[in-house]
């Protein structure tokens, strides 16, 4: 399995400012994912993020709201940009090895809008 | 396409109790089956999971086996504990493809 840290942590942040999420995996990886998870809620995938291309985003998120990088195979960032209290959430990298079938999660990070 | 549906929570036992996690799903091909679990202020960890039909998973007492004729993969165990208060998700995943969860099921273990 996959060791997966994220940072940071949790946030507190304001109205309108942007945040950026990094997600450091201990190996390569072929596919990583970035999900939401609202308070009392399941996992909302956000989008896949491509190694060398744009990331590919599940309906109902835009890349302007969330742009995601990859600029290698063991990291991955998202901003979740002009921040509202609706955006308080978890959000959680996750990650998938070539020809494997299970994903692995980072321990997430808890972001609070106010 | 594919789906999972779990029993809703939450569902409150007291300690050394069984219990039962209803999961069933909907898929067209043959998907790998998954149980994670959240752990209070935690991110989700892999509990067990199953490739094929038949298979059992199993890790920390926990055990689910993969019916296909009934489409089900619920969790069982036999005597749980207090620190097994937590969100069972029960979730799905075509080779190669991306994992689909069910709503999540809230355990509360009472002493």
């Amino acid at each position: 399995s996959a060791v997966i840290s994220q940072k940071p942590s949790r946030d507190i942040c304001q109205r309108g400012t942007s945040l950026t999420i990094q997600c450091q995996v201990d190996s390569q990886v072929t596919m990583m994912f970035w999900y939401r998870q609202q308070p009392g809620q399941s996992l909302t995938l956000i989008a896949t993020a491509n190694q060398g291309s744009e990331a590919t985003y599940e309906s109902g998120f835009v890349i302007d709201k969330f742009p995601i990088s990859r600029p290698n195979l063991t990291f991955s960032t998202l901003t979740v940009s002009n921040m509202s209290p609706e955006d308080s959430s978890i959000y959680l990298c996750s990650v998938m090895g070539q020809g494997v079938d299970t994903q692995y999660f980072g321990p997430g990070t808890r972001l609070t809008v106010l | 396409g594919n789906s999972v549906t779990q029993m809703e929570g939450p569902v409150t036992l007291s300690e050394e109790a069984f219990l039962t996690i209803n999961c069933t799903y909907t898929a067209t091909g043959y998907p790998s089956l998954f149980w994670y679990v959240q752990y209070p202020g935690e991110g989700l960890q892999l509990l067990l999971k199953a490739t094929k039909a038949d298979d059992k998973g199993s890790n920390k007492g926990f055990e689910a086996t993969y019916r296909k004729e009934t489409t089900s993969f619920h969790l069982e165990k036999g005597s749980v504990q207090v620190s097994d208060s937590a969100v069972y998700f029960c979730a799905l995943s075509d080779p190669g493809d991306k994992i689909i969860f069910g709503k999540g099921t809230r355990l509360h273990i009472l002493p």
